[in-house]
């Protein structure tokens, strides 16, 4: 069954520091999206992503945010100058009639 | 704006008794309505969707829920629980205002433990 993969599983950084999650979707969806789960909190939407554009994103997703998909399979999502409150389990989704997820990156910036 | 909530943190069931996992909606318009599962250390796996149709929707694992639309609820059951059932179940809403692009709106989760 094909499913949505997503490395590294647990990313570990310095303040300060860039990082890319990367994310491989199911290869004929066409609808993208990154979440976020702070630790014992909701899952909550970062940036949907269709057409090789943004297509909608939310308070959370800063300048700091960006995403791309640079070859037509890989889908990442980096954040240029990471904060300690960026630390999170990172999960992205795609979907052609349902959303599937990722198994998530935990992202802990020290 | 849509919301979906619910209202226990944590689920107690013994193997074998049947399980609820509590959702209420609350949507403009008709609800798209989705139970997902989070194992630990696992991503979200998609449980069951109610788009339209029978109100009772079965999903993975034995997994059905009951659409409600007059107490506005989408209640998760299964007929006897297992304890490898136990994880973290979130419900979720599907935003139909979001330029088309389908965000799910999340519940807060409810730990689900089953005891043997």
């Amino acid at each position: 069954e094909p499913e949505v993969t997503q490395t590294p599983s647990h990313q570990v950084t310095q303040m300060g520091q860039e990082v890319i999650l990367r994310c491989v979707p199911i290869s004929n969806h066409l609808y993208f999206y990154w979440y976020r789960q702070i630790l014992g909190q909701k899952v909550e939407f970062l940036v949907s992503f269709y057409n090789n554009e943004i297509s909608e994103k939310s308070e959370i997703f800063d300048d700091q945010f960006s995403v791309e998909r640079p070859d037509g399979s890989n889908f990442t999502l980096k954040i240029r100058s990471t904060k300690l409150e960026d630390s999170a389990m990172y999960f992205c989704a795609s979907l052609l009639d349902t959303q599937y997820f990722g198994p998530g990156t935990r992202l802990t910036v020290l | 704006a849509q919301s979906v909530a619910q209202p226990e943190d944590q689920v107690n069931v013994a193997e074998g008794n049947p399980l609820t996992v509590k959702c209420t909606y609350s949507v403009s318009g008709n609800p798209y309505l989705f139970w997902y599962v989070q194992y630990p250390n696992r991503g979200l796996q998609f449980l069951l969707k109610y788009i339209t149709g029978d109100n009772l929707v079965k999903g993975s694992y034995g997994f059905e829920a009951e659409f409600n639309k007059s107490q506005t609820s989408f209640h998760l059951k299964k007929p006897s629980a297992l304890v490898s059932d136990s994880a973290l179940y979130f419900c979720a809403v599907r935003d139909l205002f979001s330029g088309g692009y389908n965000k799910l709106i999340f519940g807060a989760g409810t730990r689900l433990a089953v005891h043997p």
